[in-house]
C-alpha cells in the first residue's frame, strides 16, 4: 500500500520556466512533509519542508504548497535551472512524538533543458 | 559543519555472509535513521535510533539490525545476506526533538553475489 505517491515519473522543462512536481498521500496522520533532490550515486539532499499546520512554505526558488483536504502537496521551482536536473522525492513524516520515520514517494525525474 | 558520513561507500559480499555498515551523523544530531533504496521498492525506512535506543522500525526481517553508540554513531548489520539485499543503504541524521529535517549521507552501495 503506497501511502505517498508521485504519479509523474518524469518531467521535462525549459530553463527559466517553472517546474511543478506533485505528490499525493493517503495517511491523514502525516504531520509534516519534505522534498529532497537526489543525484545519481549521492544521498538525497534536503530542499524544503512544510508542517501540516501550514499551506505554503517558501525558500528562495523553491515553494511547497500543501492542500490537506485533498491530501496533496506540490513543489514549485522558479526559475528552473539546468543544475536542477535530478530526481525529486517527496516524503511524509508522522507526528514528532512518534519519531523520525519518513515515507517516500517513488520520485520524479526532472530534466531542465538549456 | 561536516555532513553525514557513511563507510564503506561500496561493498561486495557473497550470499550467506553478513555485513556491517557504519554511519557518523552530523555533530549534535542525536537521531539516526537508516533507509534502503532499490529500483523496485524505492526508498524504504529500516529503523531509527535516538539516544542509543531503537525508536522506530520498518517492515524488514530480523536479519536487519542496528545499534547506536553514545557518540550517536550508528551501525547496521545484515546477516545471512540474500541477493535481494543488494541496494543503496542510506543513513540520515536529525537533531531529534522538534526538528523535521533529516540529512542524508552518500550511502553505501552493497552488492550481494
Amino acid at each position: 500500500d503506497q501511502q505517498v505517491k508521485q504519479n509523474s515519473p518524469s518531467l521535462s522543462v525549459q530553463e527559466g520556466r517553472i517546474s511543478i512536481l506533485n505528490c499525493d498521500y493517503t495517511n491523514s496522520m502525516f504531520d509534516y512533509f519534505l522534498w529532497y533532490k537526489k543525484y545519481p550515486a549521492e544521498g538525497p539532499t534536503f530542499l524544503i519542508s512544510i508542517s501540516s499546520i501550514k499551506d505554503k512554505n517558501e525558500d528562495g526558488r523553491f515553494t511547497v504548497f500543501l492542500n490537506k483536504s485533498a491530501k496533496h502537496l506540490s513543489l514549485h521551482i522558479v526559475p528552473s535551472q539546468p543544475g536542477d536536473s535530478a530526481v525529486y522525492f517527496c516524503a511524509a513524516g508522522p507526528p514528532k512524538a512518534a519519531g523520525n520515520k519518513l515515507t517516500f514517494g517513488g520520485g520524479t525525474r526532472v530534466l531542465v533543458k538549456p | 559543519k561536516a555532513g553525514v558520513t557513511q563507510t564503506p561507500r561500496y561493498l561486495i559480499k557473497t550470499r550467506g555472509q553478513q555485513v556491517t555498515l557504519s554511519c557518523s551523523p552530523i555533530s549534535g544530531h542525536r537521531s539516526v535513521s537508516w533507509y534502503q533504496q532499490t529500483p523496485g521498492q524505492g526508498l524504504q525506512f529500516l529503523f531509527e535510533y535516538f539516544s542509543e535506543t531503537q525508536r522506530n522500525k520498518g517492515n524488514f526481517p530480523g536479519r536487519f539490525s542496528g545499534r547506536q553508540f553514545s557518540n550517536s554513531r550508528s551501525e547496521m548489520n545484515v546477516s545471512t545476506l540474500e541477493l535481494g539485499d543488494s541496494a543503496l543503504y542510506l543513513c540520515a541524521s536529525s537533531l531529534g526533538g522538534n526538528s523535521y529535517e533529516q540529512y542524508f549521507g552518500p550511502g553505501t552501495r552493497l552488492t550481494v553475489t
